[in-house]
């Protein structure tokens, strides 16, 4: 089952804040997340385990609410080199298995 | 270190056409994925293995992909016939059994 992201896509200038969001309709193990550049390959950012703490990577932070089955991440004050497409891969049983990646969000950052 | 290595990263096809794509992991990685990218489903996974042993192959599209690990160090996504609906990236990745995945540069794939 794809996670579902919200929103699709999100315009900033440089030192605003977004937030973007994963949610599934199983109960997830944990939640994985990767942002591509244009052109480029997907780069693990962060990965949030069921009943683990909230990550962070730069001024890039997540959370995971396993109650909700749902993921959030966080970027504050925005930067250039943050513009990219942000997907979220969830794992539904236990580490070591399939990630099911989100259609992605897409973040433009400009100055 | 070498990334993950795909080859080739451009390939232009006409449909029926027999396509190979080749993935090379990053050394000592025990995992590796195939996924394919494009505007409408988003980054979908094929297939997954472990120790070179296919582990899921539920998303492969049909009997016409095919995937191969002979060795550690080399994987093959074979098409045949290939269709327009193809066309998309084709990303080969591995890991090291831990969550990060390394993603290679893909393989724009054409099928006219």
């Amino acid at each position: 089952q794809q996670p579902v992201q919200s929103p699709q896509a999100v315009i900033l200038r440089e030192g605003e804040d977004a937030v973007i969001n994963c949610s599934s309709s199983k109960a997830l193990y944990s939640v994985h997340w990767y942002r591509q550049k244009h052109g480029e390959a997907p780069v693990f950012l962060m990965i949030l385990l069921k009943g683990g703490e909230q990550k962070g990577h730069e001024k890039i932070s997540a959370s995971f609410n396993e109650k909700k089955q749902q993921s959030s991440l966080y970027l504050t004050a925005s930067q250039l080199s943050y513009s990219g497409t942000y997907f979220c891969g969830t794992e539904i049983d236990q580490a070591g298995t399939a990630l099911i990646f989100g259609k992605g969000t897409t973040l433009s950052v400009s100055s | 270190d070498a990334g993950v290595i795909q080859s080739p990263r451009h390939e232009v096809t006409e449909m029926g056409q027999e396509v190979t794509l080749r993935c090379k992991p990053i050394s000592g990685h025990n995992s590796l994925f195939w996924y394919r990218q494009t505007m409408m489903r988003g980054l979908e996974l094929l297939i997954y293995f472990n120790n070179n042993v296919p582990i899921d192959d539920s998303g492969m599209p049909e009997d016409r992909f095919s995937a191969k690990m002979p060795n550690a160090s080399f994987s093959t996504l074979k098409i045949q016939p290939s269709e327009p609906r193809d066309s998309a990236v084709y990303f080969c990745a591995s890991s090291l059994g831990g969550p990060e995945q390394f993603f290679g540069p893909g393989t724009r794939l054409t099928v006219l």
